[in-house]
């Protein structure tokens, strides 16, 4: 069965420390796998989307993205965060037969300390 | 621009009501999707479409039913519903099939039945 786990529900830092949000996949091949922002009373915006190649991937506002097959994980990162990043973040699969479907973890809401 | 508009913003109604979620895309995109999105589950699929007159069953369409009438427009109906349908809605639409090809969220519908 397909699926993404979002292990962490909350994560709060500190203005301008590094970030790391969690992202483990559940799919027999290699998947097409993305990371939204939900602002608050907002739509989803996509960061970022790996599909192959470079297994690190860079997307809008510094973020970036390292997919391991070996660790079925696509990790979001950010060297130093601010207070706009506050926002609710999801992981997504969609299967590489992809009829467009995708496959939502459950969020991680993130914080930031001033 | 492209996008993805959806109607009612916000919609009240009683248990056992009948309500009408609509969604419009202006992205010339041959797939659109309705999911809906509750703490701790993310966005889960209900239906989509590949085009005018298509319907296929997402993975939670149990209460749902959908109609796509033509290209840009997507409706979801609530027959009958039930205070487990409150939920905030995303209708979204994409390319499906084209490597490229991103997803277009709306900015969501929240729905409360009382």
């Amino acid at each position: 069965a397909q699926s993404v786990t979002q292990p962490d529900a909350r994560v709060t830092v500190s203005e301008g420390a590094s970030l790391q949000l969690r992202c483990k996949y559940s799919y027999s091949a290699t998947p097409y796998l993305f990371w939204y922002v939900q602002y608050p009373r907002q739509g989803l915006q996509l960061l970022l989307k790996y599909y192959s190649g470079d297994p690190v991937v860079q997307g809008v506002n510094s973020f970036e993205a390292e997919f391991s097959k070996s660790n079925s994980s696509f990790h979001l990162q950010k060297a130093s965060v601010h207070w706009s990043d506050s926002a609710v973040y999801f992981c997504a699969l969609s299967p590489s037969s992809n009829q467009g479907k995708l496959i939502f973890g459950q969020g991680t809401k993130l914080s930031i300390k001033p | 621009e492209a996008a993805v508009t959806q109607s009612p913003r916000n919609k009240v109604t009683v248990t056992g009501g009948n309500v009408t979620l609509s969604c419009r895309q202006t992205n010339s995109h041959n797939y659109m999707y309705w999911y809906r999105q509750d703490t701790g589950h993310g966005l889960r699929l209900i239906h989509y479409s590949y085009g005018a007159g298509n319907l296929q069953i997402g993975d939670v369409p149990d209460g749902y039913k959908a109609t796509r009438t033509t290209q840009e427009d997507f409706f979801l109906l609530l027959e009958l519903a039930s205070p487990s349908q409150t939920s905030l809605y995303f209708c979204a639409s994409s390319d499906a099939g084209h490597t490229n090809s991103d997803y277009t969220f709306g900015s969501g519908t929240r729905l409360l039945v009382i």
